[in-house]
């Protein structure tokens, strides 16, 4: 029952190097989605999917880039990290048009100095 | 554009006292609305939900209540145990754009002492 597996679980990056997050879910689910999390702001959506093939920007997509090849992959690229980019990352997926519930992964820690 | 506002944290309990976390959404239309739970050291899970007004989500002793009248829906546990300590996350449905994403809260973190 692995659900929505993200890696890695820590991650430091020197300034201006760049990395993939990667997330994975095994429950066939269509939608999937990439938040940050930092303190006080609750999670902002980066970029989403709706299926393979197809992505969107969120509400804080600079910076990032997605693809979605298959149905159970969708990693987030940091094309050249910068400080700003610290944070907590967290995939999610859902199966469901009108949301009942998100399955998010356990969250990857950046931190970019 | 649609918001979520909860109390600011932390929230500091004695074990076994009456829980409330505020939060009150703005929205146009009708979104559903959720709690997730984010223990340390883990990933977010849905606690609850409900999906039109006067709907009551409970699951594991929490309860909150779909009030549109008020827009709120207010998280309450009538009696906290040290397990309940964690960041406790009120969130909408938002389906402007054709997706259905969500709206988060700042998030209120709970410490529930013995």
């Amino acid at each position: 029952n692995a659900g929505v597996t993200q890696t890695p679980k820590f991650q430091v990056l020197k300034t201006g190097q760049s990395m993939t997050l990667q997330c994975a879910q095994d429950m066939n689910h269509e939608y999937m989605s990439w938040y940050r999390q930092d303190p006080g702001m609750g999670l902002r959506l980066i970029h989403y999917s709706v299926g393979a093939g197809i992505t969107d920007q969120g509400e804080v997509p600079n910076g990032y880039n997605v693809s979605r090849s298959t149905t159970e992959d969708f990693p987030l690229r940091l094309l050249s990290a910068a400080p700003s980019q610290t944070s907590v990352y967290f995939c999610a997926s859902s199966s469901g048009v009108f949301n009942y519930g998100y399955t998010f992964g356990s969250g990857t820690r950046l931190t970019v100095v | 554009g649609n918001s979520v506002t909860q109390m600011e944290g932390p929230v500091t309990l004695s074990e076994e006292a009456f829980l409330t976390i505020n939060c009150t959404y703005t929205a146009t239309g009708y979104p559903s609305l959720f709690w997730y739970v984010q223990y340390p050291g883990e990933g977010l899970q849905l606690l609850l939900k409900a999906t039109k007004a006067d709907d009551k989500g409970s699951n594991k002793g929490f309860e909150a209540t779909y009030r549109k009248e008020t827009t709120s829906f207010h998280l309450e546990k009538g009696s906290v145990q040290v397990s309940d300590s964690a960041v406790y996350f009120c969130a909408l449905s938002d389906f402007s754009g054709g997706y259905n994403k969500l709206i988060f809260g700042a998030g209120t973190r709970l410490a529930v002492h013995p």
